[in-house]
């Protein structure tokens, strides 16, 4: 079973569309967040959600909207798609408990193409 | 504010010699510090983490890394390479100011193996 799963894997639109990528947890964690990975390969934390509620916003464009219906479920929307948000996108879940950090479990990642 | 620093963007090794990725970490709190691997459009798999127990930490696939505060280091080595070990390498400290313990990544070290 796939602890953290992503769809699509990869997402070819162009320039101006909206398009949504999915996230799901079957870990049973409390926590999801949202990593964007640029053509460099470095990593930034975009989101993250503690049932459900929103608690980490970094800067990121309002264009950018995530949603978690439910702790399984992460999703990012992103509005009028540029050129620059070309780059792959990773969900990733923890339990965040004790007062310490635990493991983050990252998804496969979502390769988008903003053409 | 947390920080890491991986001092070597690229590393090359031969097949069956040692590999030292090094990692420097900045922490206003007693840290939990991570090392992550990536192969080829791959998602991030968790090689080893460090959360204040055993200062030598043992990981997956024979790597090990060594808590030292005094140096405010986390080395990842390897006794031997292996061809497999070709990827992209990712030191990682938690922040947990924000109460979710958002990961804060290094640049990534790319491992070369060369046969």
């Amino acid at each position: 079973d796939t602890a953290v799963s992503q769809t699509p894997k990869y997402l070819v639109t162009q320039m101006g569309n909206d398009k949504s990528i999915k996230c799901e947890q079957n870990l049973g964690h409390d926590t999801m967040y949202w990593y964007k990975q640029d053509s460099k390969k470095f990593l930034k934390i975009m989101f993250s959600y503690n049932n459900k509620e929103l608690i980490i916003n970094e800067t990121v464009p309002n264009r950018f909207s995530p949603k978690s219906p439910d702790k399984a479920h992460l999703n990012l929307h992103i509005n009028s798609l540029e050129l620059g948000d070309s780059a792959v996108y990773f969900c990733a879940s923890s339990q965040v408990a004790g007062g310490r950090t635990d493991t983050q479990y990252f998804g496969p990642g979502t390769r988008l193409t903003v053409l | 504010a947390q920080s890491v620093t991986q001092l070597d963007s690229h590393v090359s090794v031969s097949e069956g010699t040692p590999v030292l990725l090094r990692c420097n970490y900045s922490s206003s709190y007693s840290p939990s510090l991570f090392w992550y691997v990536q192969h080829p459009n791959k998602g991030l798999q968790l090689l080893l983490k460090y959360t204040s127990a055993a200062t030598l930490v043992k990981g997956i696939n024979g790597f090990e890394a060594e808590f030292k505060k005094s140096e405010t280091s986390f080395h990842l080595t390897k006794p031997s390479a292996h061809m497999s070990d070709a990827a992209e390498y990712f030191c990682v400290v938690s922040d947990p100011t924000s109460g979710t313990y958002k990961y804060i990544f290094g640049t990534g070290t790319r491992l070369k193996v060369l046969a």
